[in-house]
């Protein structure tokens, strides 16, 4: 069965790097492509992009592009979201989801990572 | 980029039929799906495509769409369903995600 294992939570102080990882098993993981979502506290979630497990080329929504890197491993079937010059705004639960489709049209989040809170504060 | 647009809160009786709705312009390109997120727990897909649901999802849940707006409907609503409900397509101009806001749905 598919499942996606994230690391644990961080706590880090403004200015520092964290970097999260997502470990795939139960598919071949170049197979899918890999979506992040950050979700602030009491907030929504929002898109911050997706990477090719295939090419290692990472997309980036806008608001996620500068700090935010997102990186493969594919010997340990593992994505990663590395954030830098972290600040308190970034606190949040940071979620990797796998990417599926059924069709031209029907595209969706299938498996999702338990999540990753990192906490920003002095 | 495009927007989907959820009402922010519903509620339904015990029992009772409710739809959530998701209004956006990349609907018309690309189906909803739909997620439910419980409090401290991560988002799990309940609906995907024109009307699909993963194993271990009640069939009270389905999905439909017309023009730029996709339903979730729940028909007999139990007290579990109270969760948030955030649905999300791909972008129909560039490569894309977008979410809605979510709606938080309240069991009475």
């Amino acid at each position: 069965q598919v499942h996606l294992v994230q690391s644990g939570s961080e706590l880090k102080k403004p200015g520092a790097s964290v970097k999260v990882s997502c470990k795939a098993s139960g598919y071949t993981f170049t197979t899918y492509a890999m979506n992040w979502a950050r979700q602030a506290p009491g907030q929504g979630l929002e898109w911050m992009g997706w990477i090719n497990t295939n090419t290692g080329n990472p997309t980036y929504a806008q608001g996620f592009t500068g700090r935010f890197v997102f990186s493969l491993d594919t010997s340990v079937s593992t994505a990663y979201l590395q954030i830098n010059s972290l600040k308190a705004e970034d606190t949040a639960v940071y979620y990797c989801a796998r990417e599926a489709n059924s069709g031209y049209d029907q595209y969706y989040f299938d498996y999702w990572g338990q999540g990753t809170l990192v906490t920003v504060s002095s | 980029s495009s927007e989907l647009t959820q009402d922010p809160a519903v509620s339904v009786a015990l029992g009772q039929t409710v739809r959530i709705t998701c209004q956006g312009d990349s609907l018309r390109s690309y189906y909803a799906s739909w997620y439910q997120q419980r409090p401290g727990q991560a988002p799990v897909l309940v609906i995907s495509g024109k009307n699909n649901r993963p194993s271990g999802i009640p069939d009270r849940f389905s999905g439909s769409r017309s023009g730029n707006t996709a339903s979730l409907t729940i028909t007999g609503a139990q007290a579990e369903d109270e969760a948030d409900y955030y649905c999300n397509s791909r972008d129909s101009s560039v490569n894309h995600w977008v979410f809605g806001g979510g709606t938080k749905l309240t069991v009475l």
